[in-house]
């Protein structure tokens, strides 16, 4: 079946540089890729999206970027600070199951003060 | 605005035991899903409802049975637990149109072990 691949499955950086995660997907049909935030004991957030028609997204210090080419997309934090602490997840569209949302494993991040 | 509510938050049954986790939403959401969470794997599709009266299966279904018992309420139930069923289990609503998907808001999740 489809998936969604995300790697690295844990990232620990200084407050204040930033972080790449990284997701590639399996299904070219696939038009839809949000990122979701997971805090500790608490459901997954969706914190940014975008759609196949656009190559990029920003929203102040986080931004998402999106090769269909390639079949990967990127999620960018500038300027970490503490409270981004948490599990992301991105997930993809998979045709095969109706468009319904296909996750990757999740990455942990860690921002050390 | 309480968005989407699960009960209960955690619960622990023995092998062979059965119950039903309920989940609700006020946003007027025509889509609901049950997704189940476990280490290292994300969150896997169980089942999910377009609309009110239909449901369909997601990527793992097996040994879970849903009902969409209204708009608001999207019940999912384990008949027999069985240990490989213990996991965080949330349930989500959206609001689709158009074929297209669209942001999925979750509930906080139901934490089961099956002992």
């Amino acid at each position: 079946g489809e998936n969604v691949e995300q790697h690295p499955s844990t990232l620990s950086v200084q407050e204040g540089d930033s972080a790449v995660i990284k997701c590639t997907y399996s299904d070219s049909a696939s038009n839809y890729f949000p990122w979701y935030k997971q805090e500790l004991g608490k459901g997954p957030q969706l914190i940014i999206d975008i759609r196949s028609n656009v190559g990029e997204k920003k929203d102040q210090r986080i931004a998402v970027t999106l090769n269909k080419t390639a079949k990967h997309f990127s999620l960018h934090i500038t300027e970490t600070q503490p409270e981004d602490s948490a599990v992301y997840f991105c997930a993809a569209s998979i045709e095969e199951y109706g468009n319904k949302l296909v996750f990757g494993a999740g990455t942990i991040l860690r921002v050390k003060s | 605005n309480a968005g989407v509510t699960q009960t209960p938050k955690f619960q622990v049954l023995k092998t062979g035991q059965s119950m039903t986790l309920q989940c609700a939403q006020d946003m007027n959401h025509n889509s609901m899903y049950w997704y189940r969470q476990d280490p290292g794997m994300g969150l896997r599709l169980i089942y999910y409802s377009a609309s009110e009266g239909t449901t369909d299966k997601g990527e793992v279904p097996n040994g879970y049975n849903v009902s969409r018992l209204n708009k608001r309420e999207f019940s999912l139930r384990l008949e027999s637990a069985a240990p490989s069923q213990t996991s965080v289990y949330f349930c989500a609503s959206s609001e689709e149109g158009g074929g297209l998907p669209n942001i999925q808001y979750f509930g906080a999740g139901t934490r089961l072990s099956v002992l």
